[in-house]
């Protein structure tokens, strides 16, 4: 009964190959969002939906591409994967985007590209 | 949109030592502030939360106070533990951003015994 869960919490790959991660939230949260956390620790947020809408889309390369059937999941597909890739991948949650709640975070996913 | 700055770290201290953390931030409007602490190996979780000025949002030992006037947000424990070390995060969120939380770089505290 976790809140916000990630899958894989580790991937390990290689360079060139296509990967997913996935997250799914059970708090009933209109809005996800996906970060990326440097091994400096700065968190760039990447994409957000809310009710399965896109409404935050930074500048990412389009290499990422998220998806979301549903408003209580967020997938991150990553196509051509590159060594900068390597990151810890954070899905987050929230009551919506237009009150200011704070976040429910999952676990973090280490992408690791070889 | 919201932006925040936060005290460069690494911050190592000795237990039972006062922990203070600086965080300013610019945004317009009327922000909710917000610490998060991430744990080694783990996601971010809720420290504590302040969505007026002059509030205070207080968990676990910690505090910080809604400083509207010098828009700022210091994160204070009058005795750290060992098992305080963690990565801190700033984070304002409303105002013309809405929902969206905008984080600091983040602050390295390691606490020895």
């Amino acid at each position: 009964d976790t809140a916000v869960s990630q899958t894989p919490k580790y991937l390990v790959t290689q360079m060139g190959n296509d990967k997913s991660i996935k997250c799914e939230q059970n708090l009933g949260h209109d809005t996800m969002y996906w970060y990326k956390q440097d091994s400096k620790k700065f968190l760039k947020i990447m994409f957000s939906y809310n009710n399965k809408e896109l409404i935050i889309n930074e500048t990412v390369p389009n290499r990422f591409s998220p998806k979301s059937p549903d408003k209580a999941h967020l997938n991150l597909h990553i196509n051509s994967l590159e060594l900068g890739d390597s990151a810890v991948y954070f899905c987050a949650s929230s009551h919506s985007v237009s009150r200011a709640n704070g976040y429910t975070f999952g676990s973090g996913t280490r992408l690791t590209v070889v | 949109g919201n932006s925040v700055t936060q005290m460069e770290g690494p911050v190592t201290l000795s237990e039972e030592a006062f922990l203070t953390i600086n965080c300013t931030y610019t945004a317009t409007g009327y922000p909710s502030l917000f610490w998060y602490v991430q744990y080694p190996g783990e996601g971010l979780q809720l420290l504590l939360k302040a969505t007026k000025a002059d509030d205070k949002g207080s968990n676990k030992g910690f505090e910080a106070t809604y400083r509207k006037e010098t828009t700022s947000f210091h994160l204070e424990k009058g005795s750290v533990q060992v098992s305080d070390s963690a990565v801190y995060f700033c984070a304002p969120a409303g105002g013309t951003s809405y929902g969206k939380l905008t984080f600091g770089q983040g602050t390295i505290l390691t606490v020895h015994p």
